[in-house]
């Protein structure tokens, strides 16, 4: 099983801030199967970027997706009221399929 | 408009059973893997298990495998999770998630959820 470790737990940060999320695998990722979700309370998760780095359809380009192998990134270039929520990571590629614990991105 | 509607949660008591349904429409049903992902209350996500349209799993959960069984049935548009020895732990939201396009993921649509509790 491919564990996903996503730091930090919890970031403290104000609107207009950059945000930086952090996902490592215990193993390579197979090809670019790895997404990132937004988690509302009491919301379904909404995905937001696909294939490491692919906008989903609607995200806005303030959100941005990087890595390769076991280190991949979800940065927030600058934090709007609407994106304080949960974030998680997500590999699809190798059964079974896993989350990261997630980053609760809160307003400091 | 894809939708993608739970149903069959509720209150279980532990080792009994319980079926949850995901009822799907807005989409060639046949085409897609359906999964299913649960969140106990104030913790993260964890996969449960996935179907391939042909009917075939794509594997379960270490915490749900030998008790956990995911069917379709395409002509009613609908994936089950049949639980079976369910226990406390498996209290959680149940949500089914239909990829972006035809492989396994990522999850682009999912439904509100089901609550499943398990008590006595």
């Amino acid at each position: 099983e491919i564990v996903l470790t996503q730091s930090p737990g919890t970031l403290s940060l104000s609107p207009g801030e950059r945000a930086t999320l952090s996902c490592r695998a215990s193993q390579s990722i197979s090809v670019t199967y790895l997404a990132w979700y937004q988690q509302k309370p009491g919301q379904a998760p909404r995905l937001l970027i696909y294939d490491i780095s692919r906008r989903a359809t609607g995200i806005p380009d303030r959100f941005s997706g990087s890595g390769s192998a076991t280190d991949f990134t979800l940065t927030i270039s600058r934090l709007e009221p609407e994106d304080f929520a949960v974030y998680y990571c997500q590999q699809y590629g190798t059964s079974p399929l896993t989350f990261g614990g997630g980053t609760n991105v809160e307003i400091k | 408009e894809v939708q993608l509607v739970e149903s069959g949660g509720g209150l279980v008591q532990p080792g009994r059973s319980l079926r949850l349904s995901c009822a799907a429409s807005g989409f060639t049903f046949d085409n897609y893997v359906i999964h299913w992902v649960r969140q106990a209350p104030g913790k993260g996500l964890e996969w449960v298990s996935g179907i391939r349209a042909t009917g075939s799993h794509l594997g379960y959960a270490d915490s749900v495998k030998g008790r956990f069984t995911i069917s379709r049935d395409n002509a009613k548009n609908s994936v089950y999770l049949q639980m079976d020895s369910v226990r406390p732990d498996d209290t959680a939201f149940y949500y089914c998630a239909r990829p972006l396009d035809t492989g396994w993921g990522p999850f682009q649509y999912w439904g509100r959820g089901a609550l499943v509790t398990v008590s006595s």
